[in-house]
């Protein structure tokens, strides 16, 4: 079965640092996600990406994270300036499109666990 | 607004017991409700979706648009099934399709 697959799993950072979390999507996936879970709290959406571009995002992703879809297989999340509160679950998922037929479920890679000290 | 909410942070049952694990949403389009799993802190794996209408290792849920329900169950829970569970609503705003998660169920199943 296709996977969504996360580099690295976990990531310890100083705070202040940059950090890129990567993704590789299922291949003919359209649509993907970065979602992230604090330690014992809930899945948070944080950014949607779809032909290129953001298509929305949350109020956690602010101007301190970025997306980028470099070379149409990988799908970074990339967090400038890291801070003690970003640490957290990290986890991309990717859908092969929306509506009511078919297999519109969500397939979510592993996470990366990332840990700012 | 939109919002998922599982009353229950954590349920404990024993082996081949039934099990009812509770979703309510609120949301004012038509929705499309998933359940989610998630062992041990592994990846969140789909466990069911509301438009399939199918059984997952035993598993059913009905959704109830006059309960704004959507709640996991199964007849005779097993040690394996010992999981956090999500709840979970796609919202359909724009072409986004993004996921809305309720604060998740722990269920634990004792021997």
């Amino acid at each position: 079965e296709p996977e969504v697959t996360q580099t690295p799993s976990h990531q310890v950072t100083q705070m202040g640092q940059e950090v890129i979390l990567r993704c590789v999507p299922i291949s003919n996936h359209l649509y993907f996600y970065w979602y992230r879970q604090i330690l014992g709290q809930k899945v948070e959406f944080l950014v949607s990406f779809y032909n290129n571009e953001i298509s929305e995002k949350s109020e956690i992703f602010d101007d301190q994270f970025s997306v980028e879809r470099p070379d149409g297989s990988n799908f970074t999340l990339k967090i400038r300036s890291t801070k003690l509160e970003d640490s957290a679950m990290y986890f991309c998922a990717s859908s092969e499109g929306q509506g009511n037929l078919g297999n519109y479920g969500y397939t979510f890679g592993s996470g990366t666990r990332l840990t700012v000290v | 607004a939109q919002r998922v909410t599982q009353p229950e942070k954590l349920l404990s049952v024993f082996k081949g017991a039934p099990v009812e694990l509770k979703c309510n949403y609120s949301y004012s389009g038509s929705p499309e409700l998933f359940w989610y799993v998630q062992y041990s802190r592994q990846r969140l794996q789909l466990l069911l979706r509301h438009i399939s209408r199918e059984s997952i290792k035993g598993f059913t849920a009905d959704l109830n648009k006059g309960e704004t329900s959507f709640h996991l169950k199964k007849p005779f829970a097993q040690e394996e099934d010992s999981a956090m569970y999500y709840c979970a609503l796609r919202s359909g705003s724009g072409n986004t399709g993004k996921l809305i998660f309720g604060q998740g169920t722990t269920l634990q199943v004792k021997p």
